[in-house]
């Protein structure tokens, strides 16, 4: 069975500055699909970027990038010029051949003005 | 835009009570899903759908049933509500391909007393 392990319950990152969220996960795949979705405060959560494991180039969305070692299998989320909309609890999340999600157990993210 | 509309963003509920708890999706996806998001332990799969009348448990089926008549429909049934059922409700959709990300709901925060 898939795992995904978010070992950072929380952070934090000062206005404009970088901030990087760790995950890793576990599969005996070759073929698969990763995700960052993003829950803001009392809101719906929404996807933030997505990386296709046969793809060695890291996926970019504006400010958010990943840098995805599959070898490692770590999946690590990098938030530049961090806002204050970025304030969220942020979910690393596995895809199966179905299209089944396992996700990581979240980070919080604070985000001081 | 994919939207996915949970019935209740509140729900207050006695112990022993029948609570259902609606999921309708307008994107004519295959697969649906339940979540319980508690904190500290991310988002956990109650059970999925992958077609009408179609269904699998998911990680903690136990104490919950659903109903899947049509397509864009997922109902969550909690037969005999308890107060260790007092959680955030997430209901997601999704095509069957593994690329595909899940679209969420806005959750239910159902207490039960």
């Amino acid at each position: 069975a898939q795992t995904v392990t978010q070992s950072q319950p929380e952070m934090s990152v000062q206005e404009a500055e970088t901030v990087t969220l760790s995950c890793t996960y576990d599969t005996s795949e070759s073929d698969y699909y990763l995700f960052w979705y993003k829950q803001p405060p009392s809101r719906q959560m929404i996807l933030v970027i997505r990386q296709e494991a046969y793809k060695q180039q890291n996926a970019t969305e504006n400010r958010f990038s990943v840098n995805f070692q599959k070898a490692a299998k770590s999946f690590s989320l990098k938030i530049s010029d961090s806002q204050l909309g970025d304030a969220a609890m942020y979910f690393c999340a596995y895809n199966t051949n179905a299209g089944k999600s396992t996700f990581g157990d979240g980070t919080t993210l604070t985000v001081k003005p | 835009d994919v939207k996915v509309t949970q019935s209740s963003r509140y729900l207050v509920k006695r112990t022993g009570e029948k609570v259902f708890l609606e999921c309708v999706q307008d994107m004519d996806h295959e697969n649906m899903f339940w979540y319980r998001q508690d904190p500290g332990l991310g988002l956990r799969l109650i059970y999925f759908s992958y077609d009408v009348k179609m269904k699998e448990k998911g990680d903690i089926p136990e104490g919950y049933s659903v109903s899947r008549e049509k397509k864009e429909r997922f109902s969550l049934i909690l037969e005999s509500a308890s107060t260790n059922q007092t959680s955030m409700y997430l209901c997601a959709s999704s095509t069957t391909s593994p690329k595909n990300i899940q679209y969420f709901g806005a959750g239910t925060r159902l207490s039960v007393l």
